[in-house]
């Protein structure tokens, strides 16, 4: 049950594009095409941005946007905003149970 | 409106034990499986248990022991029974609830800060 690894810190400017990266092994990440992406704002509750590696759940821009490749996910937002600064989460099903990935801060310069 | 509100949190000396509770509206706990994750001040992310809608639980190993996922489902409320606290279970504590068949996390809880001091 070891976490997921992703990069600490990402930064971008306004329009352009970032992409964030989550390491698992082939009995989480690799495994199953169950990884999800939640992000958080300071002081709040989750929120869930890409469910099933590349599937964006109602209400969730198109700028986002998910993948997978082997062991690794990733989380691409184009076009960022203001608003997307926030930490990012990969999730991945390991059987039964779940792993998080240590989180992703996300800096719109 | 479907959503879920934690209670229970506060302050409890190392070794004390602690219940918190998950009640939900719009949301059928006993036909979907619902979670606990946690966050430590300052840090990422740590899902803890899992009860699914056929009653089984799961744990991750730092808990599994210690507390207990169960569910009232007249009272459509998930509980964490946490006993033999630690210092390094001081986190905000939410429940996450995901449909069944699915595997996400689509509802969340505001949270409930546990602390462990003496």
């Amino acid at each position: 049950q070891s976490a997921l690894t992703q990069p600490r810190s990402v930064s971008g400017s306004p329009g352009q594009s970032v992409t964030i990266s989550c390491t698992g092994t082939s009995s989480d990440v690799g495994g199953y095409d169950y990884v999800s992406w939640y992000q958080q704002h300071p002081g709040k509750a989750p929120k869930l941005m890409i469910y099933d590696v590349s599937k964006r759940p109602s209400g969730v821009p198109d700028r986002f946007s998910g993948s997978k490749s082997v062991n690794m996910a990733s989380l691409t937002i184009s076009g960022l905003q203001a608003e997307d600064e926030a930490d990012y989460y990969c999730c991945s099903y390991a059987g039964y149970y779940w792993v998080f990935g240590g989180g992703t801060e996300l800096t719109v310069l | 409106e479907v959503h879920v509100v934690e209670s229970g949190g506060g302050l409890v000396q190392p070794g004390g034990s602690l219940r918190l509770s998950c009640a939900a509206s719009g949301f059928i706990v006993s036909g979907n499986y619902m979670n606990w994750v946690r966050q430590a001040p300052g840090k990422g992310l740590e899902w803890v248990s899992v009860i699914y809608s056929g009653a089984s639980t799961y744990y991750t190993s730092s808990v599994r022991g210690r507390f207990t996922i169960s569910r009232d489902n007249s009272r459509n409320t998930l509980y964490l029974q946490m006993n033999s606290l630690r210092a390094d279970d001081t986190a905000v504590y939410y429940c996450a609830g995901g449909y069944s068949g699915t595997y996400r996390f689509d509802l969340w809880g505001q949270g409930t800060l546990v602390t462990v001091s003496s």
